[in-house]
């Protein structure tokens, strides 16, 4: 009965390679996100999707490309990895929009790019 | 632009005494809302609790309080009675359009 679910939990990759990290949710909700939390516990904002629909694009290099076939999924796909890489992925849902729901948090995918 | 600020990076107290954590917003939005969410080691993110920007009443649940105060763009928690289970780093956010969260602050409860 997981709410928000990521796979997989830990990636181990070397430079170069391509990888795709996938987020579910069955809590019926309508939007979902990418963060992206750093070494120094950061957390940042890079996609929102609503009911499939890219809402939010943060500054994000264009090797991270965010798929959302359907309102329950949202994947994440990351080209040419780099080092600077290397971090923990939350995906999260709301009900409709960030400004006024909590979002409700995966377990996070703690990507390392060797 | 928004921001958030979480002046205390790292806080020690011993078990059993009171903490707050403070944080500080800037934003010339009218609307918004207001979170505190929990990391603890295990590093989930747990949402807290979620304020708007019209409702300024404090709020208290067992031994966590808020105190939101828009005079001084301030949203603290407050602990009370920590445990160590209490033990995790905290991070206030800013809701509009998108969620920004603050630095977060490390709280460490020594038993």
């Amino acid at each position: 009965d997981t709410a928000v679910s990521q796979t997989p939990k830990y990636l181990v990759t070397q430079m170069g390679n391509d990888k795709s990290i996938k987020c579910e949710q069955n809590l019926g909700h309508d939007t979902m996100y990418w963060y992206k939390q750093d070494s120094k516990k950061f957390l940042k904002i890079m996609f929102s999707y609503n009911n499939k629909e890219l809402i939010i694009n943060e500054t994000v290099p264009n090797r991270f490309s965010p798929k959302s076939p359907d309102k329950a999924h949202l994947n994440l796909h990351i080209n040419s990895l780099e080092l600077g890489d290397s971090a923990v992925y939350f995906c999260a849902s709301s009900r409709r929009g960030a400004s006024y729901n909590e979002q409700f948090f995966g377990p996070g995918t703690r990507l390392t790019v060797l | 632009a928004q921001k958030v600020t979480q002046a205390q990076t790292e806080i020690s107290v011993v078990e059993k005494e009171d903490v707050t954590l403070d944080c500080v917003y800037e934003t010339r939005d009218t609307t918004y809302y207001l979170f505190w969410y929990k990391q603890p080691p295990s590093g989930e993110l747990v949402f807290l609790i979620r304020r708007n920007s019209f409702d300024e009443q404090n709020e208290i649940s067992g031994r966590y309080s808020w105190n939101f105060q828009k005079s001084t763009s301030s949203f603290n928690f407050t602990i009370t009675a920590s445990q160590v289970v209490d033990s995790a780093v905290y991070f206030c956010a800013f809701g509009n359009e998108k969620l920004t969260f603050g630095t977060g602050t490390r709280l460490t409860i020594i038993p």
